[in-house]
């Protein structure tokens, strides 16, 4: 079983609705959970930060960490077409520099 | 600032050429990584370093090689490049203690032929 999960999509919903993007993961000692945006053609960009289990929200955006299932969630409201890109959910363990590991990315097209 | 730049945008290689990834931050970051993404694949950490003359290996760190002698800079060098090297390459930043938030360069798109 791979550490991260994440379905690759893509997943196209109209402006305007909930989107809900997903991962699982295997190693219970991740304790740091992350969501990147990355466009086409550039570079990921921090979007969201979590620490341990509970949920987040930063305007549209809302993260759930759910640990005891080994999930988490990213939830996007009134979705606009700008929000078409690729998500990328991301953990690590401990604290300082201990390595990030990545899912594969959830391509999102938000239709006008 | 800057951020995170990187050099070249695009490269063309042969097999057996070498070259190197230029990746430099103006952020007095002590975290510096690189990364190669490719379809299918995800994120993969090539190497990383946590400061200046500090290196070390991450989950795909064969038939590459880094060196930290800046803070500022975090070269990636192509030994001999391969086929099996045609990705994306990505140099990423942060403060120390905090690879949950680091900053992501825009990339290089290297072909080998």
């Amino acid at each position: 079983q791979k550490e991260v999960e994440q379905d690759p999509g893509p997943l196209s919903v109209p402006e305007g609705a909930i989107v809900s993007l997903n991962c699982t993961y295997s190693n219970s000692a991740f304790q740091y959970f992350m969501w990147y945006r990355q466009y086409s053609r550039k570079g990921p960009e921090l979007l969201m930060y979590t620490y341990s289990s509970g949920n987040k929200e930063d305007g549209r955006f809302t993260a759930q960490v759910d640990k005891s299932s080994k999930y988490i969630s990213l939830f996007i409201r009134d979705s606009q077409p700008s929000d078409s890109a690729t998500y990328l959910c991301a953990m690590k363990r401990g604290n300082r520099d201990d390595k990030i590991i990545f899912g594969k990315g959830t391509r999102l097209h938000i239709l006008p | 600032n800057a951020g995170v730049t990187q050099t070249p945008k695009f490269q063309v290689l042969k097999t057996g050429q070498s070259m190197t990834l230029q990746c430099a931050q103006d952020m007095n970051h002590e975290y510096m990584s690189w990364y190669r993404q490719d379809p299918g694949m995800g994120l993969r950490l090539i190497h990383y370093s946590v400061g200046a003359g500090i290196t070390d290996q991450g989950e795909v760190p064969n038939g590459y090689n880094v060196s930290r002698s800046t803070t500022e800079d975090f070269p990636l060098r192509l030994l001999s490049a391969a086929p099996s090297q045609t990705s994306v390459y990505f140099c990423a930043s942060s403060t120390s203690g905090r690879t949950d938030t680091q900053y992501f360069g825009p990339g290089t798109r290297l072909t080998v032929l």
